[in-house]
């Protein structure tokens, strides 16, 4: 079964700070990959997302990921935070053609300090 | 509707009590999905429909649970005889075609079995 690694359940940083959130899955085959955000009190939102091409995707609020295939890995970066990106980030993947659930790994809470 | 609405938003029941949890999709989007997010966790897939049709219900923990869509818009999440490892919040999400094309997710129901 597939399964997202999220290697950091806790980060904080400092204002202005570079951001990288890891995120490895275990699939080997073609997959689709997410990076959703829940700020407090608010429901799960789309940060950006990969179907193909270009393995840079840029999403909303300044947020990028890089898919390398070879690594099985999907990282969040950004490179400086506001206080405002204080949330909880989830990856998640989906199998092309392979059904439609999409599995989350068990999120990173970032605590972005003044 | 604008966005995935959820109700009730919290739901307190006593062990053994049945509830059901109602979640209105977006107008047209054909596929609609289930989740549950214990604290600390990830969201676990729990169950998909393609309109009224059901089509995975591998992530169901239990005969407890049961989901149904019959005219292919509202979706009911019922459970059974609550149990206390029932307490997560119970997130509903819906696209406009399979899992890749993403999710729009509600605010969630948060279940507490006491």
């Amino acid at each position: 079964a597939q399964s997202v690694s999220q290697h950091n359940h806790h980060v904080i940083l400092s204002e202005a700070a570079s951001l990288e959130l890891g995120c490895n899955y275990s699939y080997g085959g073609t997959v689709n990959l997410f990076w959703y955000v829940q700020y407090p009190g608010q429901h799960l939102q789309l940060l950006l997302k990969y179907f193909s091409g270009d393995p840079l995707v840029k999403g909303i609020k300044g947020f990028e990921a890089e898919f390398i295939k070879s690594k099985f890995s999907f990282n969040l970066r950004k490179p400086s935070v506001q206080w405002s990106d204080t949330a909880e980030y989830f990856c998640a993947v989906v199998l092309t053609g392979g059904g439609n659930k999409l599995t989350f790994g068990t999120g990173t809470q970032l605590k972005v300090e003044l | 509707g604008a966005g995935v609405s959820q109700s009730p938003r919290y739901k307190v029941a006593k062990r053994g009590q049945d509830v059901a949890l109602r979640c209105d999709p977006i107008s047209g989007h054909v596929s609609l999905f289930w989740y549950q997010q214990a604290l600390g966790q990830g969201p676990e897939f729990l169950t998909y429909f393609q309109n009224e049709a059901q089509l995975d219900k591998s992530g169901l923990p239990s005969d407890r649970f049961f989901a149904e869509r019959p005219e292919g818009s509202v979706s009911t999440l019922k459970i059974q005889r609550t149990q206390q490892e029932d307490s997560a919040v119970y997130l509903c999400a819906s696209s406009p075609g399979g899992g890749n094309y993403g999710y729009t997710f509600g605010s969630g129901t948060r279940l507490t079995v006491v």
